[in-house]
């Protein structure tokens, strides 16, 4: 089956305490990215990859680190953690970086930073 | 420069009766155009997509869209509401040349009552 998965899916942490949040794809997709989801303002971009080792900021990479060594593979890390990053976070894949593509969506890693 | 604008951030309708999820955009360039629901505790699925062919658009389910250039809309609509329709809906703007970001919209929760 074609998917986007994310692990884990429910993560509390603490103020500091670096963490990491998985994505892997199966479908040969280049592209990846990373959204964070918030009341009231939509997904945002964090991060994106076009392919393997090229990676750029989104619209709010501030605090994140993204790394992308393999086709499948987009983790997204969280060297210091803070409670303003408190959020749900989706990590997405296309088959291309042409934005008109569909983007298939993983589902869901919902973080709270204490 | 982009930017999408959903109408409402929560819509009730009752089992049966048609469904109006209202959308307008502002595009510098020519628009592709994209809907997605999230069920709740999901990540974000693909329902249809407009990207300069016809200018109303089926999707999945039952739903469609019409591209209404002279009002910069996209609004979603269904004849029938079904209870399984109850979820979150976002509106995207980017380029139809693929080469902008995604904008989304903020979002408007569909609650269907039986």
């Amino acid at each position: 089956e074609a998917q986007v998965t994310q692990n884990p899916r429910y993560l509390i942490t603490v103020t500091g305490k670096k963490l990491t949040v998985t994505c892997s794809q199966n479908m040969n997709h280049e592209y990846m990215s990373w959204y964070r989801q918030d009341p009231g303002l939509g997904l945002r971009q964090i991060y994106y990859s076009m392919n393997v080792e090229v990676t750029d900021k989104g619209d709010v990479p501030e605090g994140y680190k993204v790394s992308r060594k393999e086709k499948r593979n987009f983790p997204l890390i969280l060297e210091s953690p803070s409670p303003n990053q408190t959020s749900l976070y989706f990590c997405a894949s296309s088959v291309d970086r042409g934005s008109y593509n569909e983007q298939f969506f993983g589902p869901g890693t919902r973080l709270t930073v204490l | 420069a982009q930017s999408v604008t959903q109408l409402d951030s929560h819509v009730s309708v009752s089992e049966g009766t048609p469904v109006l999820l209202r959308c307008n955009y502002s595009s510098s360039y020519s628009p592709s155009l994209f809907w997605y629901v999230q069920h709740p505790n999901k990540g974000l699925q693909l329902l249809l997509k407009y990207t300069s062919a016809a200018t109303l658009v089926k999707g999945i389910n039952g739903f469609e869209a019409e591209f209404k250039k002279s009002e910069t809309s996209f609004h979603l609509t269904k004849p029938s509401a079904h209870m399984s329709d109850a979820a979150e809906y976002f509106c995207v703007v980017t380029s139809s040349f693929g080469n902008e970001k995604l904008t989304f919209g903020t979002g408007t929760r569909l609650t269907i009552i039986p």
